[in-house]
Parts: C-alpha cells; sequence; structure tokens
C-alpha cells in the first residue's frame, strides 16, 4: 500500500466549476500535509498547507483535512483554464520530509 | 518568502560525461535539502537527503557512487550525476526547507534541472 495515494485522473471539470481533488495517506502520524501544482516540465509550486482538521481558505483554493480518516482534499472554486495542472498531495512524515502521492491530472475545460 | 535557485535548467551531455547541479538557497539558510527525480508522466521520487556538512542519506535504491552530492554551506547542494548514461535522462529537482511568507516551515522547489544524456 502507498503512503499516499491520489487518483491519477485526468479529472475534467468545465470552466467555472469546483474541482475536487482527494488525497489519502496510511501514517496516523502526519502531521502536515501540502498542496503543490506543478505544470508539465515545470517543478511543483506550493498551493497550501494545513496541519489542524478543518478546512483552510485562501483564494479560490480551500483545503479540507480529515486525521481521523485520513484524508486531505483540496477544492478549487470558480476554476479557471489556467488552473489545469497536476496537483501533488504531500504528507510531512518526520524531519521534513515530504512523501509525495502520484498526483492527480486537472483538466479544467473552456 | 523562500527561494531556491537551481541551475542548469537543461543540459545536454554524452553518455559517460558527468554533470553537476547545483542548488542554492537564496535568502535562508537551509541545513536539509532534498533531492528528488521525476520521470515523464510521473510523480516525483526522493533521491536523498542533503545535510549540510555532514554525508547524504540515500533512499533505497539509489547509488550514492554515481550520484554524488555535496552540501558544503548551509546555502548550497550540488549533485552530480557521474558517467551518466541514456537512463539518467530525467528531470531532477532540488528543496529546501526555509520560512514560508506565513512564518510556516515548508519546502520550496527550485526550478528544476532537465537531463538528457545522449
Amino acid at each position: 500500500q502507498k503512503e499516499v495515494e491520489q487518483n491519477s485522473g485526468p479529472l475534467s471539470v468545465p470552466e467555472g466549476a469546483i474541482a475536487s481533488l482527494n488525497c489519502t495517506y496510511s501514517d496516523r502520524g502526519s502531521q502536515s500535509f501540502f498542496w503543490y501544482r506543478q505544470y508539465s516540465g515545470k517543478s511543483p509550486e506550493l498551493i497550501m498547507f494545513i496541519y489542524s482538521n478543518g478546512d483552510k481558505e485562501d483564494g479560490r483554493f480551500t483545503a479540507q483535512l480529515n486525521k481521523a480518516s485520513q484524508y486531505v482534499s483540496l477544492l478549487i472554486r470558480d476554476s479557471q483554464p489556467s488552473d489545469s495542472a497536476t496537483y501533488l498531495c504531500a504528507v510531512n512524515n518526520a524531519g521534513n520530509m515530504l512523501t509525495f502521492g502520484g498526483g492527480t491530472r486537472l483538466m479544467v475545460k473552456p | 518568502g523562500a527561494v531556491v535557485s537551481q541551475h542548469p535548467s537543461r543540459v545536454i551531455c554524452k553518455s559517460g560525461t558527468s554533470v553537476k547541479i547545483e542548488c542554492r538557497s537564496l535568502d535562508f539558510q537551509a541545513t536539509t535539502m532534498f533531492w528528488y527525480r521525476q520521470f515523464p508522466k510521473q510523480s516525483l521520487m526522493l533521491m536523498a537527503t542533503s545535510n549540510e556538512g555532514s554525508k547524504a542519506t540515500y533512499e533505497q535504491g539509489v547509488e550514492k557512487d554515481k550520484f554524488l552530492i555535496n552540501h558544503a554551506s548551509l546555502t548550497l547542494s550540488t549533485l552530480t550525476v557521474t558517467s551518466a548514461h541514456p537512463e539518467d535522462s530525467s528531470f531532477y529537482i532540488c528543496s529546501a526547507s526555509g520560512e514560508g511568507a506565513t512564518g510556516a516551515n515548508v519546502l520550496t522547489f527550485g526550478a528544476g534541472s532537465r537531463l538528457t544524456v545522449l
């Protein structure tokens, strides 16, 4: 079983819709959770991080964390074609070492 | 915010030669840097953890004699791919831990280096 799992997609949503990206992790001791966006041929860039159960909002992005169920999600409201990318979920286990999921490819269609 | 500079961004070399990639933390000191490799359409794979002033810690399956890592200062780590072969062609990305805009300790990535071995 992989430590961090994501549906590879592609997830296709129409422009203006809400995109919902999900991630599950296996280590119950994980403390911090990150969402990175990676455009093709580029390195990942941090979108959001979350430490506490519940929701954390930043602009059009909302991260949701449920430690009891061991999942973290990312909602993108009013999706734009420029949001089309691969979204990587990462979990911090210890010593700032991140374990990445395989990524979900999001396609926002105009 | 934390900025990590990585270069070269692209390098093409002949089989059997060695290639050095540099990773610098520009506005913070990074005691730990990480090196990842990413093959097309695959996720990031951690290669090694680079600690300033000590030997790097390599992940299982990564040849330490082939991928030489040096972290001589708090702002610079280098990855040298020795005797490169076509199967080493990949996207190599470094990252470092630094204080983000919110004060939280987050990992920031360099722009990546695309290595093509002919």
